[in-house]
C-alpha cells in the first residue's frame, strides 16, 4: 500500500504558469515532508520541505501548503520556466523512515 | 567535497550473476539508503543504515544484501540477479540538522538485469 500518494502523474505549464503538485499521505507519525528535484540522469535533489507545524513555507518561486487536518500537502511553482521541467517527488519522513510519492513530470512550454 | 558517489554508472548483468554496488559519502552523515527507482513507483527503500555497524530492511529488500563497511561506506549486493532487479538504484545519506532529515543522493546506477 502506497503510504504516499502524488498526482498528477505528468504536467503541461505555459511558460510563466503555475504548476501545482498534490500530495496525500497516511501514517500520522510523519513529521517531515520534502519535495525533492530530479533532472534526467541525475539523483533527486532536495527542492523544499516543512514540518507540520506551519502551513505554508515560501522560498522564492516554491511554495508549500500543508493541510495537516486533511493529511495533505502541496508543491506549488510561482512563474514556470522551463528550466523547471524535471520530475518532482513529495516524500514523508520521521526518524527513520521517508516515503517517497510516485513522481510528477513536469514540462514547461516556453 | 564529492558528496555521495556511487559506482559504477550502468551495469548490464545475466540472471543468475553476481555484483556489489558501491556507495561513499563524504559528509560524515551517520546515516545511508539503498533506494530503487521504476517508472510510476518513485523510490522504495531497499535497506538502510541508521549509524555505523548497524542495518535494517526497508520496503523491498527481498534479492539483496548490504555491508556497512565503515562510516563513508555502504554497499548493495545482489547475489543472483534476475530481470525485476532491472532498475536505478541511488544511494542517499543524510543528516539530522534541527529540524530536517535531509537527504543527498548519489547519482545513481543503472542495471539491466537480461
Amino acid at each position: 500500500q502506497q503510504q504516499v500518494k502524488q498526482s498528477p502523474q505528468s504536467l503541461i505549464v505555459q511558460k510563466g504558469g503555475i504548476s501545482i503538485i498534490n500530495c496525500a499521505y497516511e501514517n500520522t507519525a510523519f513529521d517531515y515532508f520534502p519535495w525533492y528535484q530530479q533532472f534526467p540522469g541525475k539523483g533527486p535533489a532536495l527542492l523544499i520541505a516543512i514540518r507540520p507545524d506551519v502551513s505554508e513555507k515560501k522560498e522564492g518561486r516554491f511554495t508549500i501548503s500543508f493541510n495537516k487536518s486533511a493529511k495533505q500537502f502541496s508543491l506549488h511553482i510561482m512563474d514556470s520556466q522551463p528550466g523547471d521541467s524535471a520530475t518532482y517527488f513529495c516524500a514523508a519522513s520521521s526518524d527513520n523512515d521517508m516515503r517517497f510519492g510516485a513522481g510528477t513530470r513536469l514540462t514547461v512550454k516556453p | 567535497n564529492a558528496g555521495v558517489t556511487q559506482t559504477p554508472k550502468f551495469q548490464v548483468l545475466k540472471t543468475g550473476q553476481s555484483m556489489t554496488l558501491q556507495c561513499a559519502q563524504d559528509m560524515n552523515h551517520n546515516s545511508m539508503y539503498w533506494y530503487r527507482q521504476d517508472p510510476g513507483m518513485g523510490l522504495r527503500l531497499i535497506y538502510y543504515s541508521a549509524s555505523e555497524g548497524t542495518t535494517d530492511k526497508g520496503e523491498v529488500p527481498n534479492g539483496y544484501n548490504v555491508s556497512r563497511l565503515n562510516k563513508r561506506e555502504f554497499s548493495l549486493r545482489l547475489e543472483s540477479a534476475a530481470p525485476s532487479q532491472t532498475s536505478v538504484y541511488f544511494c542517499a545519506s543524510r543528516v539530522r540538522d534541527g529540524f530536517s532529515y535531509e537527504q543527498y543522493f548519489g547519482p545513481g546506477t543503472r542495471l539491466t538485469v537480461t
